[in-house]
């Protein structure tokens, strides 16, 4: 059963703590984003990866880092910096980045408090 | 900046009515075009694209239609379900290579049965 899938669906975390939300593609896709997407708003680019062991910031990284040692395998670790953590994030990925076709996971709903 | 417009924010249709949705966007470089849908906590779902070489795209009871000159590009929903019901984003491909989409803010679709 091919797809993105993201674990878990609902996260619960106290302020001051750092969370690392999963992302796991079997599409063998190259390339993978982060967004955050908070009420009545569109999607926001946190960070993106090309390929393995490479990373770019989107438009809203501060607070937030990702590693990409796998091809599979994207994981986003929500830092105690993040100003306001709340939020739905989506992760996406792509064939390749020259296709801009993203297909997304359903998503986790952290809630910081 | 990259920026995409879309219009309506929310939207109410009668069962059976037309749908449509419109976006513009300021980067004249962008070619490519996606719609998707997204249902109460999922993640969005890819439901129709457009690339710059093409003026209309169909498909079954939803069609894209894009402008290059004026910068936009709408979605046409034809004999609306309440399944219909959802949140409908745009988007249009972003700086060159980097396979980053800038997305629009959301359409709210409420079909009445």
């Amino acid at each position: 059963d091919g797809g993105i899938t993201q674990s878990p669906k609902y996260l619960f975390r106290k302020e001051g703590q750092n969370v690392t939300l999963s992302c796991e593609q079997n599409l063998n896709h190259d390339a993978m984003y982060w967004y955050r997407q908070d009420p009545g708003q569109g999607l926001r680019l946190i960070y993106y990866s090309q390929i393995v062991n490479d990373f770019q910031k989107g438009d809203i990284a501060e607070g937030y880092s990702v590693s990409r040692e796998k091809k599979e395998s994207f994981p986003l670790t929500v830092t105690s910096a993040q100003k306001n953590p709340t939020a739905f994030y989506l992760c996406a990925s792509s064939p390749d980045v020259n296709s801009y076709e993203q297909y997304f996971g359903p998503g986790t709903r952290l809630t910081v408090t | 900046g990259e920026n995409v417009e879309q219009h309506p924010s929310t939207l109410s249709v009668q069962e059976g009515d037309s749908a449509v949705i419109k976006c513009t966007y300021s980067d004249s470089a962008s070619n490519y075009f996606p719609w998707y849908k997204q249902e109460l906590g999922k993640g969005p779902q890819l439901i129709i694209d457009i690339r710059s070489n093409v003026g209309e795209k169909k498909d079954q009871r939803i069609a894209v239609t894009l402008n290059k000159t004026a910068k936009h590009f709408s979605l046409h929903i034809t004999e609306t379900q309440p399944e219909d019901s959802a949140v409908y984003f745009c988007a249009a491909s972003g700086s060159s290579n980097t396979g980053k989409l800038i997305f629009g803010q959301g359409t709210t679709l409420q079909v009445k049965p």
